[in-house]
């Protein structure tokens, strides 16, 4: 079966930096996935790693470990517009993205 | 800039009435789909299709149907609209892998069903 795990909520301050996990159980796997979305909106992309090890994008970055079905998106120097849910998703062989339920972020001041 | 379009952000229909979702991409992407996200359950695949003319079944395709005649475009249908698939839809596509860029998605449609 397919499963993807990740917390349902999460807070934090602005300017900290939060981590946020996602945890995969998949058929197949050529990928994962993270991206944003704000309430009302459309999920907007945020980053794609295939390869094991860290990809910085900006104040974003994310993590991946195939070995242990293990990512984390990490978000510095926290801004209040970051609060929104981040999505965690696995593409497996068939070119289908699997999510997660998402996890909900709110930063306070 | 467009990329995914969908013909509404908001749709009110009444039960047991027939609704299309359209859905449009002009990246001339392979892949499309169409999910539905309610709280709580996160986004669900209801079908997908790899090219015109076809289509696939996702987690939940029960009560729908879908729609590619043309390679840009996507139909999402409700045969007889029921109040539980009141919901936020959207639509995606991407080009096919193993090596992937990022799945763009519509703007989603809120469908309230009376």
């Amino acid at each position: 079966g397919q499963n993807i795990d990740q917390p349902t909520e999460m807070t934090a301050t602005e300017g900290a930096i939060v981590q946020i996990n996602c945890t995969y159980q998949t058929s197949g796997f050529n990928g994962l996935f993270w991206y944003q979305q704000h309430a009302g909106e459309a999920p907007t992309f945020l980053s794609y790693n295939v390869l094991d090890g860290l990809e910085e994008k900006g104040r974003f970055s994310s993590f991946l470990s195939r070995s242990k079905g293990y990512s984390y998106l990490l978000l510095k120097e926290l801004q209040m517009k970051d609060s929104a849910s981040y999505l965690c998703a696995v593409i497996g062989k068939t070119d289908k993205l699997i999510f997660g339920t998402g996890t909900r972020l709110q930063v306070f001041p | 800039d467009v990329k995914v379009t969908q013909s509404s952000r908001y749709l009110v229909k009444r039960t047991g009435e027939k609704v299309f979702l359209e859905c449009v991409q002009d990246m001339d992407h392979e892949n499309m789909f169409w999910y539905r996200q309610d709280p709580g359950l996160g986004l669900r695949l209801i079908y997908f299709s790899y090219d015109v003319k076809m289509k696939e079944k996702g987690d939940i395709p029960e009560g729908y149907s879908v729609s590619r005649e043309k390679k840009e475009r996507f139909s999402l249908i409700l045969e007889s609209a029921s109040t539980n698939q009141t919901s936020m839809y959207l639509c995606a596509s991407i080009q096919p892998g193993p090596v992937y860029n990022e799945q763009f998605f519509g703007p989603g449609t809120r469908l309230t069903v009376l």
